[in-house]
């Protein structure tokens, strides 16, 4: 079974700055996937970003990257310049080959300061 | 390009009654699921099918039914609607390319508010 954990219920950034929210997975296979979604208060489920396990190069979407530490079971998302637009709930999630489902942590809720 | 789309967007039930929301999604995709969001606890799996005919449960599945007759559809049904079933729910899908799954992102449809009072 895959867990996620997201440690940071809430955080916030200054308008501009980068912020990083952390994540750790914890999953007993060895070829697996893990995704990054955003949640703003309309509700949507968007996805930011994905990175496949085998590959060693941190995944990044323009303004978003990922550190994805593979020994640690570590997976967090940096959000350079951040705009008021990032605010939102982020979710980790994992999920293996297969016909495994998609796991998510519990969220971590990010404000934008202008 | 409808994707999935999910009714109704709210509803409110009394306790016991019976209950179904309906996802449908027109990508053809092999994989869908229901999730229920509630505060502090993120997003937990409640059923999920890998294909027409098959499903399977997930973390929180009792008090749910699912079925999967068409590729399309993946309505949940609440038989007997408890006060703790008061959630959000969302429905996802994902495509099922040749050599496997997990690396497909999930298209999550817009939720369903329910309130049993």
């Amino acid at each position: 079974a895959q867990t996620v954990t997201q440690s940071q219920p809430e955080m916030s950034v200054q308008e501009a700055e980068t912020v990083t929210l952390s994540c750790t997975y914890d999953t007993s296979e060895s070829d697996y996937y893990l995704f990054w979604y955003k949640q703003p208060p309309s509700r949507q489920m968007i996805l930011v970003i994905r990175q496949e396990a085998y590959k060693q190069q941190n995944a990044t979407e323009n303004r978003f990257s990922v550190n994805f530490q593979k020994a640690a079971k570590s997976f967090s998302l940096k959000i350079s310049d951040s705009q008021l637009g990032d605010a939102a709930m982020y979710f980790c999630a994992s999920r293996g080959s297969g016909n495994t489902p998609l796991v998510f942590g519990k969220g971590t809720r990010l404000s934008v300061i202008a | 390009n409808a994707g999935v789309t999910q009714t109704p967007k709210f509803q409110v039930l009394k306790t016991g009654q019976s209950m179904t929301l309906q996802c449908a999604q027109d990508m053809n995709h092999e994989y869908m699921s229901w999730y229920r969001q509630d505060p502090g606890m993120g997003l937990r799996l409640i059923h999920y099918s890998v294909g027409a005919g098959i499903t399977d449960q997930g973390e929180v599945p009792n008090g749910y039914n699912v079925s999967r007759s068409t590729t399309e559809d993946f309505p949940l049904r609440l038989l007997s609607a408890a006060p703790s079933q008061t959630s959000v729910y969302f429905c996802a899908s994902s495509p099922k390319p040749p050599g496997g799954t997990g690396g497909q992102p999930q298209h999550f449809g817009d939720g369903t508010r329910l309130s049993i009072l």
